[in-house]
């Protein structure tokens, strides 16, 4: 089945920093997410990306899919990016999806 | 738009207990998946029902079960309850309808608390 490894496990930074989350799968996927976990639990899906590059506002991804990895860009941090950020995988939305265990996030005001 | 609602938000229960959550999936969606988060870890996957029944089942023993209706809602069931069960519960929907591959919108999930 698929792995999925997301590094570092923890980032702290100053506010207005930039930073880059990994995430490396093991196999072929289809289906690749990136969620957002805010300390009161709520999941917010940031990024459907199985291929190729996305930016929204201060967030952007990159899945490069031949070499199973994906990247997660924060620009210009702010305290209400912090949390953790959880990397899902999976061949097809009608296959299980993993997740990764997370990066937790803290931006220092 | 409704997005996925859970209910209950949070929950205690004892040990050898059952419990039922359950979830409405955003409107559209007709795939629902549970998953079951430890402190500190990622999202576990339960299982996935679409058409009422359950498609895909993640490493959990037969305490746990589940249910799709008609309307696409779900429950989870977890009967004999272990205080090692005690997590958040997170559902997700998706569309299996319109492509095979969709982005999931997760619940704000129930917290189970086994005393």
């Amino acid at each position: 089945g698929i792995q999925v490894e997301q590094s570092p496990p923890d980032l702290i930074l100053q506010e207005g920093a930039n930073s880059t989350l990994r995430c490396n799968f093991s196999d072929s996927v289809n289906n690749l997410q990136w969620f957002h976990q805010n300390p009161w639990g709520q999941l917010i899906n940031l990024f459907y990306i199985p291929s190729g590059t996305k930016q929204n506002g201060r967030l952007s991804a990159t899945t490069v899919a031949t070499e199973r990895y994906s990247l997660l860009y924060i620009s210009s941090s702010q305290t209400t990016d912090s949390g953790v950020y959880f990397c899902a995988a999976s061949y097809s939305s009608a296959s299980k999806i993993i997740f990764g265990s997370g990066t937790r996030l803290s931006i220092r005001p | 738009d409704a997005g996925v609602t859970q209910s209950p938000t949070h929950l205690i229960k004892t040990r050898g207990q059952q419990v039922t959550l359950r979830c409405s999936p955003k409107s559209g969606h007709d795939t629902v998946s549970w998953y079951q988060q430890a402190l500190g870890q990622g999202p576990q996957f339960i299982f996935q029902y679409y058409e009422e029944e359950e498609r895909q089942r993640g490493n959990f023993p037969d305490r746990f079960s589940g249910h799709q209706f008609p309307n696409y809602s779900s429950e989870l069931n977890v009967n004999a309850l272990l205080l090692g069960d005690s997590a958040l519960y997170l559902c997700a929907s998706s569309t299996r309808r319109a492509s095979l591959n969709s982005p999931l919108h997760f619940g704000n999930g129930t917290r189970l608390t086994v005393t």
